[in-house]
C-alpha cells in the first residue's frame, strides 16, 4: 500500500520561502506510470492544484503560481519537494501531496494526510 | 477562479438520489477525463470516480459518474449519512496546461 507523508514547518514568515517534502513509502517514486503532485486548500475553501513532477524531472505548475514554485524529486530518498517563494497570508493552507496515476486516466489516487502551513510574522 | 463550475450545495434524505453537476469547456472536460474526489470533514480528498465513470476498488456501486460533452455529473444513490462531505470534480485543461479542480459541492444528508 502506497503511503505519502508531508513534512515541513507549520509556520512561515511573509516574504520567506515555504519548503515541504513528501516521503513516499510502499512503492517506488521512480516509476514511469506516475507523476507526483502538490495540492493545497486554504481554510474553508476549495482545492487548488499547485503542480506535479515525474521522476525524470518533467514538471508542470499552475499558471498562477508558476513564477514562485519549484518542485523537485530525489529518487535516492524516494521523496519529492515543494518550494514556494515570497509567501503571503494568501498562501496559508493545508498542503497535500498526492500520486497521479497514468493507468487511471491521470487521477490522483493516493494522498498524504496534509499539513497546515500558516504564513504569519 | 476555477474553470470547472459546480453547485455550492446539494442535499437529500437517507435513501434518496443526489446528483452533482460539473460544467467545463472543450479544453478540459470536453477533451480529457473527468475525476471526482470526496473530502470528508477534516480529511484528505479521496478518489471516488476516475476516467469519467470508473470506480476505484472499495467504492460502492451506488456511486456513479457520467460525462457528456463539456459537462459531467456524479450521482449518489441510496444516500447515507456517511456521504456527507465535499465533492470536487477535476480534469486536465489543455489550454492552461494545468490540472483544474471544480469549485466543490457540499452534500448534506437531511
Amino acid at each position: 500500500q502506497v503511503q505519502l507523508q508531508e513534512s515541513g514547518p507549520g509556520l512561515v514568515k511573509p516574504s520567506e520561502t515555504l519548503s515541504l517534502t513528501c516521503i513516499v513509502s510502499g512503492g517506488s517514486i521512480s516509476s514511469s506510470n506516475y507523476y507526483w503532485g502538490w495540492v493545497r486548500q486554504p481554510p474553508g475553501k476549495g482545492l487548488q492544484w499547485i503542480g506535479s513532477i515525474h521522476y525524470n524531472g518533467d514538471t508542470y505548475s499552475s499558471p498562477s503560481l508558476k513564477s514562485r514554485v519549484t518542485i523537485s524529486v530525489d529518487t535516492s530518498k524516494n521523496q519529492f519537494s515543494l518550494l514556494l517563494r515570497s509567501v503571503t497570508a494568501a498562501d496559508t493552507a493545508v498542503y497535500y501531496c498526492a500520486r497521479l496515476n497514468f493507468w487511471n486516466g491521470n487521477a490522483y489516487d493516493y494522498w498524504g494526510q496534509g499539513t497546515l502551513v500558516i504564513v504569519s510574522s | 477562479q476555477s474553470v470547472l463550475t459546480q453547485p455550492p450545495s446539494a442535499s437529500g434524505t437517507p435513501g434518496q438520489r443526489v446528483t452533482i453537476s460539473c460544467s467545463g469547456s472543450g479544453s478540459n472536460i470536453g477533451s480529457n477525463n473527468i475525476h471526482w474526489y470526496q473530502q470528508l470533514p477534516g480529511a484528505a480528498p479521496k478518489l471516488l470516480i476516475y476516467s469519467n465513470s470508473l470506480r476505484p476498488s472499495g467504492v460502492p456501486d451506488r456511486v456513479s459518474g457520467s460525462k457528456s460533452g463539456t459537462s459531467a455529473s456524479l450521482a449518489l444513490s441510496g444516500l447515507q449519512s456517511e456521504d456527507e462531505a465535499d465533492y470536487y470534480c477535476a480534469a486536465w485543461d489543455d489550454s492552461l496546461n494545468a490540472y483544474v479542480f471544480g469549485t466543490g459541492t457540499k452534500v448534506t444528508v437531511l
